[in-house]
């Protein structure tokens, strides 16, 4: 069966300093991979999405990048973290067939103080 | 582009009572639809899906949705609410074809009285 993981869990940040979240797939090969954030009481927010490897759309222009260096593993980073950056960040994983749903990873509380 | 609204922000109901969350679309043709769960501090959960076919649709934990053509409607039921219900809900559409990119509506957070 396929799984998802995401880490750190938890991560709390002083503004400026950088970021990197790691996703990363089992069980499956070629997903498509998206990376999202939620903002309280605002929804999800697609920020990235890629359909294999090296291969990385922007949904939403800011201070955050994406790069998907093996199949399964998607990363997300910030040179240089923001107040507004905090948020819930979500991984997601689907097949890259038409229709089929989205898998997401427990997800990152990040907190920028 | 297409736009999901989800209308009530918060909703409470008792425990054993029915339960109805709307959700409508804005596209031009019939898009995937979708309704997914989160429980706080996790992952969204896929609770049912549309595709095509029958418009009543049977998902997990006894919910179900019914697409509505001409109200551009999914809206979510459940006959009988258990407080475990209770949790952060949202309905989601994909374009059918073209790039998947999904748009989530803001979601509507459950509240169960015991």
């Amino acid at each position: 069966s396929q799984t998802i993981h995401q880490w750190p869990a938890t991560l709390v940040q002083p503004v400026g300093s950088p970021l990197s979240l790691e996703c990363t797939v089992e069980g499956t090969s070629n997903p498509n991979l998206y990376w999202y954030r939620q903002a309280a009481g605002r929804g999800l927010q697609l920020l990235f999405y890629s359909v294999g490897i090296g291969q990385i759309s922007s949904e939403v222009p800011q201070n955050l990048s994406a790069s998907r260096p093996q199949d399964r593993q998607f990363i997300l980073s910030s040179k240089k973290l923001l107040l507004s950056d905090s948020g819930f960040y979500l991984c997601a994983w689907r097949l890259g067939r038409s229709g089929n749903e989205q898998f997401f990873g427990p997800g990152t509380r990040l907190t920028v103080l | 582009a297409q736009s999901v609204t989800q209308p009530d922000i918060h909703i409470t109901v008792s425990e054993g009572a029915s339960l109805e969350l709307r959700c409508n679309y804005s596209y031009g043709a019939t898009p995937y639809l979708f309704w997914y769960v989160q429980s706080p501090g996790q992952g969204l959960q896929l609770l049912l899906k549309y595709f095509s076919g029958d418009t009543l649709v049977q998902g997990i934990k006894g919910f179900e949705a019914e697409f509505k053509r001409s109200q551009s409607s999914f809206n979510l039921r459940k006959p009988s609410v258990h407080w475990s219900d209770a949790a952060e809900y949202f309905c989601a559409v994909v374009p059918s074809g073209g790039s998947y990119i999904p748009t989530f509506g803001r979601g509507t957070s459950l509240i169960v009285h015991p």
